[in-house]
């Protein structure tokens, strides 16, 4: 089983749409979860952080954590053509220090 | 406020060549983390450096080494470079060890022929 996995894609939402991406971990030590965005060629953006159960919102985007299903979400609201990109789920817990592990990412692409 | 910077941007090495890779940390920021990518991968922890030492280590052969200096940039080097090694460099700078948001600089494309 992979530390973390995200829902393999990729994922076509017309434009105005939402769009959704999840993943699930498997540490449940598992403390604080972040959502990075990344265009093609380009690095990974920090887009979410999230520490605790429930919903988190900063203007379209929402991340959404459940600690007992071991699973944390990002939905994209009014999806824009220029969120097509690939989205990465990293977790951090206390017992792997500072590290990030990252999923393989969701490519999305938003059609016009 | 100055973000994280790589260089080189680009860089192509043969096999069995050595590479050093160097990050300026984002400004106030005293911890740098190095992250491997490969195409269609989501990166991978090689190692992060806080006060000049090396915090924690991933699943990387001892020929990936590393450096902070005290005003908290680093490098990374690899020795006998293989194809493998092909891949997106990253380098992420956070505020402090127990700081967990970390913030990627543009990356190093490496390319072992």
């Amino acid at each position: 089983q992979k530390e973390v996995e995200q829902n393999s894609g990729p994922l076509s939402v017309p434009e105005g749409a939402i769009a959704s991406l999840n993943c699930t971990y498997s540490d449940r030590g598992s403390q604080s979860f972040f959502w990075y965005r990344q265009y093609s060629g380009k690095s990974p953006e920090l887009i979410m952080s999230i520490y605790s159960n429930g919903d988190k919102e900063d203007g379209r985007f929402t991340a959404q954590l459940n600690k007992a299903s071991q699973y944390v979400s990002l939905l994209i609201r009014d999806s824009q053509p220029s969120d097509s990109a690939t989205y990465l789920c990293a977790v951090n817990s206390e017992t792997s220090g500072s590290r990030l592990t990252f999923g393989e990412g969701t490519q999305l692409t938003v059609n016009p | 406020e100055t973000g994280v910077t790589q260089s080189p941007t680009h860089l192509i090495k043969t096999r069995g060549q050595q590479v050093t890779l160097r990050c300026s940390s984002q400004s106030g920021h005293n911890t740098v983390s190095w992250y491997q990518q490969a195409l269609g991968q989501g990166p991978q922890f090689i190692f992060q450096y806080y006060r000049e030492e090396e915090n924690g280590r991933g699943n990387f052969p001892p020929r990936f080494s590393g450096l902070q200096f005290p005003n908290y940039s680093s490098e990374l080097n690899v020795n006998a470079l293989e194809l493998d090694d092909s891949a997106l460099y990253l380098c992420a700078s956070s505020l402090a060890v127990n700081y967990n948001e970390q913030f990627f600089g543009p990356g190093t494309r490496l390319t072992v022929l």
